[in-house]
């Protein structure tokens, strides 16, 4: 059973520049969550996502947005790249039917903005 | 719910001692609470969970205690390995909405 995958695993990208993160989440979950985490932080809850739609967000600008396709799989995109987006995101996936509980983490793709 | 905290942020613990992180949150409201260990460059692992209507969960050489009283949270690692080194993160959610994070503790095991 795979658990919750995401490419890349590292990006670099130039300020002001658009990217796109993706996340498989594991088997049996239909809600992904995406976290930023900057060194030596926990991770900061950005958005989540349960059928195809933004469920909650957090406290990050307009620049983030977030799709989830029908299959639950999901993607992150930040426009117009700042040095301060350089961050490890994160996608964590959860069962809705169990309250979003176990939530499961992927390795998370390391963003370098230059 | 924003104020998870770690009591500590480091601990350094002997191979084969206990291990004890603590953790405090703020928001009476939490209702489910889970641990993650990190490893550098890797994403946060699953150790053990509890619900708020739980005071103790044990698991493989781990325990979770939860004091909703005073709102704390600590996990208890026995004969602590090479390999528990990471950080530790406390995590609160409530409603099975976002979960909040502390900043963790980093956890180093002397050989």
């Amino acid at each position: 059973d795979a658990g919750v995958t995401q490419s890349p695993t590292h990006l670099i990208k130039t300020r002001g520049q658009q990217v796109t993160l993706r996340c498989s989440p594991k088997s049996g979950h239909d809600t992904v969550s995406w976290y930023q985490q900057a060194l030596g932080q926990g991770p900061q809850f950005i958005f989540q996502y349960y059928e195809e739609e933004e469920r909650q967000r957090g406290n990050f600008p307009d620049r983030f947005s977030g799709h989830q396709f029908p299959n639950y799989s999901s993607e992150l995109n930040v426009n117009a790249l700042l040095l301060g987006d350089s961050a490890l995101y994160l996608c964590a996936s959860s069962p809705r039917d169990r309250g979003n509980t176990e939530a499961f983490f992927g390795q998370g793709t390391r963003l370098t903005v230059v | 719910g924003e104020n998870v905290g770690l009591h500590l942020p480091t601990l350094s613990v002997q191979e084969g001692d206990n291990s004890i992180i603590n953790c405090a949150y703020s928001n009476s409201a939490s209702d489910y609470f889970i641990w993650y260990k990190q490893e550098s460059g890797k994403g946060p692992q699953f150790i053990i969970d509890i619900r708020s209507n739980m005071d103790k969960r044990q698991g493989q050489r781990v325990t979770v205690l939860l004091n909703k009283t005073v709102k704390h949270l600590s996990l208890q690692i026995a004969a602590t390995q090479p390999g528990d080194s990471a950080v530790y993160f406390c995590a609160e959610n409530i409603y099975g909405n976002q979960f909040y994070f502390g900043t963790g503790t980093s956890l180093t095991v002397i050989p």
